[in-house]
């Protein structure tokens, strides 16, 4: 069963750290581009990062450029998402997502096909 | 950045056919995909592409895209369809930036 797991999350004061770990199973891992999304309560989808297949391509939202880090262990099938100087706005629940990709015709189809179920970042003094 | 547009709110009735909306310049270049979200759940691919269903899911779904505009239509809404739905591209930009659409509240009567 192709399967994404998160896991890491907790509360954690203003200022502070947290490190979140998505666990890949049932397909290869080493394939696919990888994301993270986040959702805080009662709020919307928001795209946060991406890292590509091999780590050669990463990507930040500006509203966690230069306080997350993004990073993957193919060996190990695993995402990770370290971040930094944590905000009350980062509050949220954190989502890996695969990320697929199809050529059809003269068009790529860019699509996140795998989810998790999430792990809740409270940062909260 | 790009942004995305969608209608905060729709309504359908039981068995009725209902469109939701997504708008933005980076649909010109990128097909939208969609996902519905259920309550205490993670999202779900619903659509993607020109017009593409994963495994699974129900061929009420379909989309469209014309312009800057892509959509999700249902026909023959069901109550299960009673969810929140988000329309996702890349950023227009060239930077490879993910984006939103804030989301759509599908509500069946």
């Amino acid at each position: 069963e192709v399967q994404l797991v998160e896991s890491g999350g907790g509360l954690v004061k203003p200022g502070g750290s947290l490190r979140l770990s998505c666990a890949a199973s049932g397909f290869t891992f080493s394939s696919y581009s990888m994301n993270w999304v986040r959702q805080a309560p009662g709020k919307g989808l928001e795209w946060v990062s991406s890292i590509s297949s091999s780590s050669s391509y990463i990507y930040y939202a500006d509203s966690v450029k230069g306080r997350f880090t993004i990073s993957r262990d193919n060996a190990k099938n695993s995402l990770y998402l370290q971040m930094n100087s944590l905000r009350a706005e980062d509050t949220a629940v954190y989502y890996c997502a695969r990320d697929s990709m199809e050529l059809r015709g003269y068009y790529y189809y860019y699509y996140m096909d795998v989810w998790g179920k999430g792990t809740t970042v409270t940062v909260s003094s | 950045s790009s942004e995305l547009t969608q209608d905060p709110a729709v309504s359908v009735a039981l068995g009725q056919t209902v469109r939701i909306t997504c708008q933005g310049d980076s649909l010109r270049s990128y097909y939208a995909s969609w996902y519905q979200q259920k309550p205490g759940q993670a999202p779900v691919l619903v659509i993607y592409g020109k017009n593409n269903r994963p495994s699974g899911i129900p061929d009420r779904f379909s989309g469209s895209s014309s312009g800057n505009t892509a959509s999700l239509t249902i026909t023959g809404a069901q109550a299960e369809d009673e969810a929140d739905y988000y329309c996702n591209s890349r950023d227009s930009s060239g930077n490879h930036l993910g984006v939103f659409g804030g989301g759509t509240k599908l509500t069946v009567l």
